[in-house]
């Protein structure tokens, strides 16, 4: 069965400065992969979402981006933080066209 | 874009209740998953349900298409069936499996 790490789980960053998650799947091959994200306990926001290395869709204007750079990574960056940014970050994989699995999240609070 | 709304947001229930819980959504669907975050913020699928009725363990669950409306029974609750409960649809027609997620219920079982 699949595996999704996220790394790192949890960290703090200054306004302004940048930023690096990383998505990492196993046990599945060219997945579609996505990037949620949560404030406040309640309600995930889909980010991203790619079918493909190099394929990346965004759903909402933002201050983040994302890159694939291989099947099984995706990489969600940002030049610059703002506060607003703050947050916990799910990526997620599509299973047999039906089901989405999540990774276990990293805590971002940007101070 | 579809919307999903969930009720009630918060419960509160005493160890071995029953509960249910509604998930409405506006318009056709072609994926319907139940979710259960943990305290430590991990999505756990319960339920890929876009109809009919499936159970697992003291879980069931039963979506109406037709209706527009999913229900989530909890029976014989523990105290680590705490946490959110979300509902997440894919519309009719929505490419690469992009869910959209209700607001969640947050369900506190107290011994």
């Amino acid at each position: 069965s699949q595996t999704i790490h996220q790394w790192p789980a949890t960290l703090v960053q200054p306004v302004g400065s940048p930023l690096s998650l990383e998505c990492t799947v196993e046990g599945t091959s060219n997945p579609n992969l996505y990037w949620y994200r949560q404030a406040a306990g309640r309600g995930l926001q889909l980010l991203f979402y790619s079918v493909g290395i190099g394929q990346i869709s965004s759903e909402v204007p933002q201050n983040l981006s994302a890159s694939r750079p291989q099947d099984r990574q995706f990489i969600l960056s940002s030049k610059k933080l703002l506060l607003s940014d703050s947050g916990f970050y799910l990526c997620a994989l599509l299973q047999r066209g039906e089901t989405q699995y999540f990774g276990p999240g990293t805590r971002l609070l940007v101070l | 874009g579809i919307q999903v709304e969930q009720s009630p947001p918060d419960l509160i229930l005493q160890e071995g209740a029953n509960s249910t819980l509604r998930c409405n959504f506006s318009d056709s669907v072609n994926n319907l998953q139940w979710f259960h975050q943990n305290p430590w913020g991990q999505l756990i699928n319960l339920f890929y349900i876009p109809s009919g009725t499936k159970q697992n363990g003291r879980l069931s669950a039963t979506t109406v298409a037709t209706e527009r409306y999913s229900l989530l029974y909890i029976s014989s609750s523990q105290t680590t069936d705490s946490g959110v409960y979300f509902c997440a649809v894919r519309a009719g027609g929505t490419s690469y499996g992009k869910l959209t997620f209700g607001q969640g219920t947050i369900l506190t079982v107290h011994p």
